[in-house]
């Protein structure tokens, strides 16, 4: 079975330019769950989806930042404008419904690392 | 702000050795887990603690879950080559507004095990 995978492994671009990373989590997983890790510090909490829906976006940073899910299968986390500060490795992980008989465990992909130059 | 202290951040041991990891906080979560991160790749959850005081073990790891919640222990008995990599504490807020997977992560330690 496939894990979560994401596109793409590594984005440089430059300030003021616009990235889209994408995320396929393990099929039959609803939740779906964008963090960052930026250089130096701890990996930080996003937004979560449960199938196309965002159950929790408390952590996003500011408006340049969007994140879709339609029809609950694969995800895209856009920033547009990027700036400096968005440079950092951005994970996406899933997870089964607790309902669905799942633990609540979170399986990570390897994620996408952005550079703004 | 919760927040996730671990300690050491880094730590560089002969292969045999023993090791302790802390990850504290002065605040109470309703579980912790430890992930594992190889170069490259995301966290791979090791153990998941929820009750105070609890103590589970994983072969040659053992964890440990503060009896207030509020820290944890990983300690890896004879340490070997193969257990070299970034470990990472992570917690659930017992209070309302986070999601389920809404994560608090420390900063990590970083192993290495020398033959």
């Amino acid at each position: 079975e496939a894990g979560v995978t994401q596109f793409p492994s590594h984005s440089v671009i430059e300030k003021g330019q616009t990235v889209t990373l994408r995320c396929d989590p393990i099929s039959g997983h609803d939740n779906l769950y964008w963090y960052r890790r930026v250089m130096g510090k701890e990996i930080k909490f996003l937004l979560h989806f449960v199938k196309e829906s965002k159950q929790d976006e408390s952590g996003m940073p500011n408006n340049r930042f969007l994140a879709e899910r339609t029809g609950g299968t694969y995800s895209t986390l856009k920033v547009q404008p990027a700036e400096l500060e968005d440079s950092g490795v951005y994970f996406c992980a899933s997870s089964q419904d607790l309902r669905d008989r799942g633990t609540g465990e979170l399986f990570f992909g390897e994620g996408s690392r952005l550079t703004v130059l | 702000t919760q927040l996730l202290e671990q300690s050491p951040q880094f730590l560089s041991i002969q292969e045999g050795e023993n090791l302790t990891v802390y990850c504290n906080s002065s605040s109470v979560f309703s579980s912790l887990q430890w992930y594992r991160q190889e170069p490259g790749e995301g966290p791979v959850l090791l153990v998941t603690v929820v009750t105070g005081g609890e103590v589970k073990k994983l072969k040659r790891l053992t964890f440990q879950f503060g009896d207030a919640r509020k820290d944890s222990s990983l300690h890896i008995t004879a340490a070997q080559p193969g257990d070299t990599g970034l470990y990472l504490c992570a917690g659930a807020s017992p209070f309302g507004g986070g999601s389920q997977g809404n994560l608090i992560f420390g900063k990590g330690t970083k192993l290495s095990v020398k033959p």
